[in-house]
C-alpha cells in the first residue's frame, strides 16, 4: 500500500530556531506540493514541484521558508529562524500532476514556542 | 478565476440518515472536481473524482457525487451515515493557472453524526 511519508510527525521547538520538515512522495509521482493547515488560513498551498522543480512556490514567505527536492524520493521543507506564527500542520502531498488527485501524507504538527 | 464555495461550514446528522454536503464551483473550463476527507489529526483522503467522464461519481465509503454543470455544483451525498463518517469534508477544484495546476479548496465542511 503505497504512502506519502513525513518525518517528522510532531516537532516542538523555539523561536529562532532551525525546522527542517521530510517528505518522501509515493513512488513513480513526479508531482509534490507542501500545504500549510491552520484554524485561522485553512489549507495553504506553500509549493508545488514537478520532476524536482519548483514550479511555484509563491504561497511561501521567501525570507524564511525554502523548499527542495534533492532527489525524486526526497523532497524538504525547511524553516529559518522559526517564529511562533509558523505554528501549523505541515502537509506534503503527491500526484502524478497538478491535474490529478493527490495523495497527502499524515502530516508535521509543528509547535513553536 | 476558479473558486470553490462550501455552504455549510457544519453539518449535524443522525446516524443512519442521509447525508448532504455542498459545494458550488467556478470554472472557466471543464474542471477537475474532487472531495477529500480529513479525520482528526489525519491526512486528507481522496473520496471521490470528477473529471469529465459520467456525471454521476461514486467514491469510498458509500459517498457519492453529481456534477451538475447547469448549477455549477458538485454535491456529496451518502444514503445513510455512519459515526465513523464524523469528519471534515473539502471540496477541491483544480484550477490551470498561469500554466501550472494548483488545488482549489473550499474551507471545509465538518459532518458531525449523532448517535
Amino acid at each position: 500500500d503505497a504512502r506519502v511519508t513525513q518525518t517528522p510527525r510532531h516537532k516542538v521547538t523555539e523561536m529562532g530556531q532551525e525546522v527542517t520538515m521530510r517528505c518522501q512522495p509515493i513512488l513513480g509521482h513526479n508531482t509534490v506540493f507542501w500545504y500549510r493547515q491552520t484554524m485561522m488560513q485553512g489549507l495553504e498551498l506553500l509549493a508545488y514541484f514537478r520532476n524536482r522543480a519548483p514550479l511555484d512556490d509563491s504561497g511561501m514567505p521567501k525570507d524564511r521558508f525554502s523548499a527542495e527536492m534533492p532527489d525524486a524520493t526526497l523532497a524538504t521543507l525547511k524553516i529559518q529562524p522559526s517564529e511562533p506564527r509558523d505554528s501549523a500542520v505541515y502537509f506534503c502531498a503527491s500526484g502524478l500532476s497538478g491535474a490529478d488527485e493527490q495523495y497527502f501524507g499524515p502530516g508535521t504538527r509543528l509547535t513553536v514556542t | 478565476a476558479q473558486s470553490v464555495t462550501q455552504l455549510d461550514s457544519h453539518v449535524s446528522v443522525s446516524e443512519g440518515t442521509p447525508v448532504l454536503l455542498r459545494c458550488n464551483y467556478s470554472s472557466s473550463y471543464s474542471p477537475s472536481l474532487f472531495w477529500y476527507v480529513q479525520h482528526p489529526n489525519k491526512g486528507l483522503q481522496l473520496l471521490l473524482k470528477y473529471t469529465s467522464a459520467a456525471t454521476l461519481v461514486k467514491g469510498i465509503n458509500g459517498f457519492e457525487a453529481e456534477f451538475k454543470k447547469s448549477e455549477t455544483s458538485f454535491h456529496l451525498t451518502k444514503p445513510s451515515a455512519h459515526m465513523s463518517d464524523a469528519a471534515e469534508y473539502f471540496c477541491v477544484v483544480s484550477s490551470l493557472t498561469s500554466g501550472t495546476y494548483k488545488y482549489i479548496f473550499g474551507t471545509g465542511t465538518r459532518l458531525k453524526v449523532l448517535a
